[in-house]
């Protein structure tokens, strides 16, 4: 059971260039979510999924897309990356929202 | 979800109890309060959540004032680890299928 994993951790982008970030859990997890966090910020929520197939917006989803396809991937894809998307960036997932969401450990995102 | 304010920063002795407080006064009868924490630059990580009893775990108390307007997170004897930010969250039955939404938390800083 390796819970919420995030690959990479840390990633250098020029800007324009596009990426996909990954997360995947173990967890048979319905909801899952990304967060970014700038420096001294509490996280804000970039997209949201309640189930495969299902995907929403949060409070900052400009620039950025999702997909979940399957139960245990959700990837963010950023389109053209620009200077203020430099950021880490977190995934979660949770069962049912009521045992709490269980984290990754986090994709430091830097662009130039 | 409802607005908490919370303390941006308080002190604690090592072995101490540590409280931190948390006002939600517009929390609705549904509205669950969610506590989790974030130790530097690690992912946030769930403590506990409860309605309108108070509630225990291994890690930490809560406990939610009869008219739910206020709460407050009880770690009992706190050590050098616990320094961290703590974020208090109201969110709906559903346990925050849309996400969460983090405030800028409470730094907990715990002294030798």
């Amino acid at each position: 059971n390796a819970g919420v994993t995030q690959t990479p951790k840390f990633q250098v982008l020029k800007t324009g260039q596009s990426m996909t970030l990954q997360c995947a859990q173990d967890m048979n997890h319905e909801y899952m979510s990304w967060y970014r966090q700038d420096p001294g910020m509490g996280l804000r929520l970039i997209h949201y999924s309640v189930g495969a197939g299902i995907t929403d917006q949060g409070e900052v989803p400009n620039g950025y897309n999702v997909s979940r396809s399957t139960t245990e991937d959700f990837p963010l894809r950023l389109l053209s990356a620009a200077p203020s998307q430099t950021s880490v960036y977190f995934c979660a997932s949770s069962y049912s929202g009521l045992r709490g969401y269980t984290f990754g450990s986090g994709t430091r995102l830097t662009v130039v | 979800d409802a607005k908490t304010t919370q303390p941006t920063s308080m002190d604690c002795a090592e072995g101490r109890a540590a409280n931190l407080p948390c006002n939600h006064s517009t929390i609705s009868g549904n509205e669950y309060v969610y506590w989790y924490r974030q130790i530097h630059s690690q992912g946030p990580q769930y403590i506990i959540h409860g309605l309108k009893n108070n509630e225990t775990n291994e890690m930490a108390s809560l406990i939610i004032t009869e008219d739910r307007k206020s709460s407050t997170l009880i770690l009992p004897h706190a050590t050098l680890r616990d320094t961290a930010v703590y974020y208090c969250i109201v969110t709906y039955s559903g346990g925050g299928a849309d996400g969460l939404t983090f405030g800028k938390g409470t730094h907990l800083i715990i002294q030798p």
